[in-house]
């Protein structure tokens, strides 16, 4: 079966730090993967999405970035963070023969 | 440009009540899919439900149903007999499919946080 792993759960930083957040993806090969946002209380926004290595789309204009090394990793990425950038962060991943989107566990980011 | 609205923000009933989550979109696109979502407290949002825009049919699971109306642009979730453990934030979503790329991206809901109480 597939699994999503995201790390780390949880996250403490600075304003004006670095950020890398992790996301693999087990069982499946050349997975679209996604990375999610939800800012406390509201919805998910859609930040970035990959069909294939190396290859990332924004939706987005933000401090982030994203990229996608390997085929089943996908990292976020950011050089300076902001207050803004404070938030839950998701990865998913769709299923190419359902079309069902699975997520992964989250990482929430405190930024201070 | 896709949207969802669920207008309830937040829901309260009493064990054992039916109740009713609402969800309208906005779409050009005439093949779409709807989801829903379930967030319970530790965050992860669980799969519930996948309709594409062909299927008109209402889906039933246990205490959980759909329905799927077209021409009203609504997709909503009812929960038969709410249990305690059914409390958490239930999202609506509508994808849009890019069929070159063969990805798909989900428009989400605001959510709805629902309470129930015993």
């Amino acid at each position: 079966s597939q699994t999503i792993h995201q790390w780390p759960a949880t996250l403490v930083q600075p304003v004006g730090s670095p950020l890398s957040l992790e996301c693999t993806v087990e069982g499946t090969s050349n997975p679209n993967l996604y990375w999610y946002r939800q800012a406390a209380g509201r919805g998910l926004q859609l930040l970035f999405y990959s069909v294939g290595i190396g290859q990332i789309s924004s939706e987005v204009p933000q401090n982030l970035s994203a990229s996608r090394p390997q085929d089943r990793q996908f990292i976020l990425s950011s050089k300076k963070l902001l207050l803004s950038d404070s938030g839950f962060y998701l990865c998913a991943w769709i299923s190419r023969e359902n079309y069902e989107q699975y997520f992964g566990p989250g990482t929430r980011l405190t930024v201070t | 440009a896709q949207k969802v609205t669920q207008a309830q923000t937040e829901i309260s009933v009493v064990e054992k009540e039916d109740v009713t989550l609402d969800c309208v979109y906005e779409t050009r696109d005439t093949t779409y899919y709807l989801f829903w979502y379930k967030q319970p407290p530790s965050g992860e949002l669980v799969f519930l439900i996948r309709r594409n825009s062909f299927d008109e049919q209402n889906e039933i699971s246990g205490r959980y149903s759909w329905n799927f109306q077209k021409s009203t642009s609504s997709f909503n979730f009812t929960i038969t007999a709410s249990q305690v453990v059914d409390s958490a934030v239930y999202f609506c979503a509508l994808s849009e499919v890019l069929i070159i790329q063969g990805a798909q991206k989900l428009v989400f809901g605001q959510g709805t946080r629902l309470t129930i109480n015993p």
